[in-house]
């Protein structure tokens, strides 16, 4: 069963700091990984998106990584800010012709000052 | 210019009735897509449209039927509407495998 799995499931961290979000997959056949940021009563906004020869990619303070081999990606906030306050979603497209998307459930981050 | 527009934003009604929901993209993409995102905020895929064909339909039940009239445009019908079916909807849209834009949901109470 094509999964997605995000840990840790919330995290609160200070303003300033940096913190990690974790990304674990098991879709197969795999077309590319996204992360984004959904703010409360928004949409989820892209933040990077990243194709199976793609270990990593920078947006701004975000910088994702990807290992294809073991199916883990993450994604590293640098010196956090009040509005990092989100949810990230990871999100895996299958390779098919629907193009299925697959979503993580999400990492709640609240960044407090 | 909004690139993917979902009306209403917010929508009360009563067990029982019919109600629709509506999006529009004007990105040109191929594919569009109806998420629904639970209390838990995790989104689940309810449909996605290729070309005005309908690609995936994740286990909905039949009383969710999206409607596409163009290839701009993919609203979601609901039929005898469920205190469960009480969620945020998402419309998207994408142009195969690239990246999906997302509308600002659409908050659907069910009382």
């Amino acid at each position: 069963k094509n999964q997605v799995e995000q840990s840790p499931q919330s995290l609160i961290i200070l303003e300033g700091k940096n913190c990690t979000l974790q990304c674990n997959y098991t879709v197969s056949p795999f077309s590319n990984l996204r992360w984004y940021k959904q703010d409360t009563g928004r949409g989820p906004v892209s933040l990077t998106i990243m194709t199976f020869s793609e270990n990593t990619k920078s947006n701004g303070r975000y910088t994702a990584t990807l290992d294809a081999d073991t199916k883990q990606s993450s994604l590293h906030i640098t010196a956090s800010q009040l509005s990092d306050s989100a949810s990230y979603i990871c999100v895996v497209t299958l390779r098919n012709a629907g193009n299925m998307l697959t979503f993580g459930g999400g990492t709640r981050l609240m960044v407090k000052p | 210019d909004t690139a993917v527009s979902q009306t209403p934003k917010y929508l009360v009604t009563q067990m029982g009735n019919d109600k629709s929901i509506k999006c529009e993209q004007n990105l040109g993409h191929d594919t569009m897509y109806w998420y629904k995102q639970d209390s838990k905020k995790f989104l689940k895929i309810m449909f996605s449209y290729n070309n005005k064909e309908l690609i995936i339909n994740e286990t909905v039940p039949n009383r969710f039927s999206p409607k596409s009239p163009d290839k701009a445009h993919l609203n979601l019908h609901i039929n005898s509407l469920e205190l469960g079916d009480s969620a945020v909807y998402f419309c998207a849209s994408s142009q195969t495998s690239g990246l999906a834009f997302f509308g600002q949901g659409t908050r659907l109470t069910v009382v």
